[in-house]
Parts: C-alpha cells; structure tokens; sequence
C-alpha cells in the first residue's frame, strides 16, 4: 500500500539549475498539494490542485511552477533554484467527498547551495 | 496573519503523565479540525480529528476538545508514552477545502 510517493528523496542543487520533485498517489484522491517545511515553521502550502486538470497558488508560489499530469500524479518545478528554496518538500492528497484528511509523502530533503 | 497558532515550540512530559497541546485559530469560518504527527525524516500522518459541531472526540489514548467560543483546541495524550515523542501539528479546514497548519509543538516524553 504505497499512499503517496515522491522523487527524489534527497536532492543538492546550485543556484540557479533546475529541477523538477514527482509525486504520485494510488488512492485515487481529486485534490493534491506540494508543502514546504522550514526549521521552526510549519506546512506551508505552495501550490495544490483541487481535480486533475486543475491548479491552484498556496501561501508561497514564488518560485515554483506544477503540473497536474494525471489525476494520479503532481509535479513541483523549481525553474531556477535558490539558497532560500532550501527546505524538506512534502506531496500529500485527499479526497474532500470522503473527509478532510490529507495524507503525506514521506519528503524530499533539497539543498540549494 | 497567522490563522492556526500553536503558541508552544515545545512541551517535556514524563511518561504515563498527561500531555497537552494546545491550538488557537482565529477564523471562525473553519469547520473542522485535526492534528497530525511528525516523526523525523517521515510525513506527518493524521491523528485524530474533530468537527465544530461537536466539542470532544476520543480515539484511545487521544482526546481532543473544541472550545468555539475561545476558539481554541487542544489535544490530550493520556498516559504520555516515549513513543509519543514527536512533532504534533493542529490543523484546520473550511468546506473540506485545503488545510491551514500550525507551525507546530515537539512533545518529548521522557522515561
């Protein structure tokens, strides 16, 4: 039962070069997010897509570019890095019909040096 | 403006004590709510939830309480155990919309 799966899991990158975080999930949700976690702060929401085919900005989009590929999978583009995208990346998923619960990938660690 | 606030960085208890987490929202729009555990190097996974329309909800060792008027949460772990050592996040939502987080609490249960 794999839930929420993203690549790579760890990831270092210079400035400047860009690079793109894959998620999938197999529990046929509708709506999908990419989260970003700083030391200290909490899950803040970059971008999200409430049905396939559809794409939505969160708290901090500056930066970050995604597709909705499939009702399956989301993608996290980082266009062109910078030392201030470094950060622990989460995908997650949840099906609003059934419930409110969001469930996570286990991370992506992405140093941009 | 932070809407979800979890004004405690962290909470020490001893284990088989209580421990309490609390969670302060300030839109009166959200109609449900729910924490979420975080180990190190893994995902948050949830927890235990609660609707507005009710002020209590148990799962084992986990309560948690919604006080509407104060606008404020809290979760319960009654007896505290080493395993409950992590990050705990409370979270809230509007119309099954997307979820606002805290920034969250590190409960450390000491043996």
């Amino acid at each position: 039962n794999a839930g929420v799966t993203q690549t790579p899991k760890f990831q270092v990158l210079k400035t400047g070069q860009s690079m793109t975080l894959q998620c999938a999930q197999d529990m046929n949700h509708n709506s999908m997010y990419w989260y970003r976690q700083d030391p200290g702060m909490g899950l803040r929401l970059i971008y999200y897509s409430a049905s396939e085919g559809t794409t939505d900005k969160g708290e901090v989009p500056n930066g970050y570019n995604v597709s909705r590929l499939n009702k399956r999978e989301f993608s996290l583009r980082l266009e062109s890095a910078a030392p201030s995208q470094t950060s622990v990346y989460f995908c997650a998923s949840s099906e609003p019909a059934s419930g409110n619960t969001i469930y996570f990938g286990e991370g992506s660690w992405l140093t941009v040096v | 403006d932070q809407q979800v606030k979890q004004n405690s960085p962290s909470l020490s208890v001893q284990e088989g004590r209580i421990s309490i987490l609390n969670c302060d929202y300030t839109n009166s729009m959200f109609d449900y709510f729910l924490w979420y555990k975080k180990y190190p190097a893994e995902g948050p996974t949830f927890l235990i939830s609660i609707s507005s329309i009710k002020d209590k909800n148990e799962d084992g060792r986990f309560t948690v309480f919604l006080n509407k008027s104060a606008k404020h949460l809290s979760l319960h772990i009654v007896p505290s155990q080493p395993g409950d050592s992590a990050v705990y996040f409370c979270a809230a939502t509007r119309d099954a919309g997307k979820s606002t987080f805290g920034d969250g609490t590190t409960l450390t249960v000491k043996p």
